[in-house]
């Protein structure tokens, strides 16, 4: 079983939808969990990070997370064209704070 | 401004050859991280140091070597022995004071076969 799995793309939204991009995890002692956007060719930057159970919202993104189910996703609303991108999860394991675990990756477009 | 610069942006390697791979930080961050991502894949981890002179491997650590002689350097070699070196490399760098602290990445540095 791998890690870390993320709903297979590619993802395609029209312009001003709600997309939602999921992310399962196998390691129960997982404590933070990160969403990274990477436009192709680019390096990832950081959207948003939880590691509390429930949602976080920031601007038009929000991330919610539910440890019983091993479960973190991300809600993009009003969905723009310039959200094209590959949407990266990622998580620190039991073993180490310090390391993160990524996952491979949705690619979302959204459509004008 | 605070950054985290790689260079150079494209690389080409003989084969027999070492490069060498270079990551400068200038905020003090006291975490690198050495990552390679190929096509269509996340991330994988190389390497990481999280104090001057000291660093631990990764998931994927042969064929590369690394070295944390300064706080704001962090250069990853791709040996002759790493045999499918084509990828694109990401230098991250994080503050490590506790609590939740993200990584942040270089603009990475693309190498491929020559």
């Amino acid at each position: 079983q791998k890690e870390v799995e993320q709903n297979s793309g590619p993802l395609s939204v029209p312009e001003g939808a709600i997309a939602s991009l999921n992310c399962t995890y196998s390691d129960r002692g997982s404590q933070s969990f990160f969403w990274y956007r990477q436009y192709s060719g680019k390096s990832p930057e950081l959207i948003m990070f939880i590691y509390s159970n429930g949602d976080k919202e920031d601007g038009r993104f929000t991330a919610q997370l539910n440890k019983a189910s091993q479960y973190v996703s991300l809600l993009i609303r009003d969905s723009q064209p310039s959200d094209s991108a590959t949407y990266l999860c990622a998580f620190t394991s039991s073993g180490s704070a310090r390391q993160l675990t990524f996952g491979s990756g949705t690619q979302l477009t959204v459509l004008p | 401004d605070g950054g985290i610069t790689q260079s150079p942006k494209y690389l080409f390697r003989k084969e027999g050859q070492n490069v060498t791979l270079s990551c400068e930080q200038n905020l003090n961050h006291d975490a690198m991280y050495w990552y390679r991502q190929d096509p269509g894949q996340g991330l994988r981890l190389i390497y990481y140091s999280q104090i001057v002179n000291d660093f631990q491997k990764g998931d994927i650590a042969e064929g590369y070597s690394v070295s944390r002689e300064k706080k704001e350097s962090f250069p990853l070699t791709v040996t002759s022995a790493q045999k499918n070196p084509t990828a694109f490399y990401l230098c991250a760098s994080r503050e490590d004071r506790g609590g939740v602290q993200p990584q942040h990445f270089g603009d990475g540095t693309r190498l491929s076969i020559l």
